[in-house]
């Protein structure tokens, strides 16, 4: 089993939907969780970080985290064109080495 | 502040060549790490240096190595190159050490190195 699990996708939205991206990760132990953008072409890039249960929120952004679940989510409210990319989950099990996902690609259909 | 910077940005190989790579993190961080990113796997992890030590290793073959400098800055050397290690290389640095300042030890990415293996 991976460490991180996430749906390919293609996920199509369209604009000014709320965008929905999920993510499960195996350990328990895990500790801090990770939602990054990456353009196509380009490098990945952090939208935001959690590492309490709960609900973090950043703009049109909210990440939702369920430890007991071992679920990680990523809302994305008025879905605009410009969020059509790739989105990376990553979990930190211990240390400092991070685990990712395999991304899902989200497109945003004007 | 500078990013990260990645170095050579594009580069043409041959199987059985060998290539290094480098990366300067940013400022004031000392943990550097790797990875190859393929359509069909995703970011794999390659290996992650702090303070000069190796902390972390991935599944790759011993053909991939790297180290790191007194100033952060890091190398990785591909040796006796496949056509399977044409990939993006990417390196991400972070503060490294614990417990983290902002609350998280949050990877920042460079750009990246393109290596096209022929």
């Amino acid at each position: 089993q991976k460490e991180v699990e996430q749906n390919s996708g293609p996920l199509s939205v369209p604009e000014g939907a709320i965008a929905s991206l999920n993510c499960t990760y195996s350990d328990r132990g895990s500790q801090s969780f990770f939602w990054y953008r990456q353009y196509s072409g380009k490098s990945p890039e952090l939208i935001m970080f959690i590492y309490s249960n709960g609900d973090k929120e950043d703009g049109r952004f909210t990440a939702q985290l369920n430890k007991a679940s071992q679920y990680v989510s990523l809302l994305i409210r008025d879905s605009q064109p410009s969020d059509s990319a790739t989105y990376l989950c990553a979990v930190i099990i211990s240390g400092n080495q991070f685990y990712f996902g395999t991304g899902t690609s989200l497109t945003v259909i004007p | 502040k500078a990013g990260v910077t990645q170095t050579p940005r594009y580069l043409i190989k041959t199987r059985g060549q060998q290539v290094t790579l480098s990366c300067s993190p940013i400022s004031g961080h000392r943990s550097v790490s790797w990875y190859q990113q393929t359509p069909g796997q995703g970011l794999q992890f390659l290996f992650e240096y702090f303070s000069e030590t190796q902390r972390n290793k991935g599944n790759f073959p011993g053909r991939f190595s790297g180290r790191q400098f007194s100033n952060s800055r890091s190398e990785m050397n591909v040796s006796t190159l496949e056509l399977g290690d044409s990939a993006l290389y990417l390196c991400a640095s972070s503060w490294g050490g614990l417990p983290p300042p902002s609350g998280a030890n949050v990877l920042t990415f460079g750009a990246g190195s393109r290596l096209t293996v022929l």
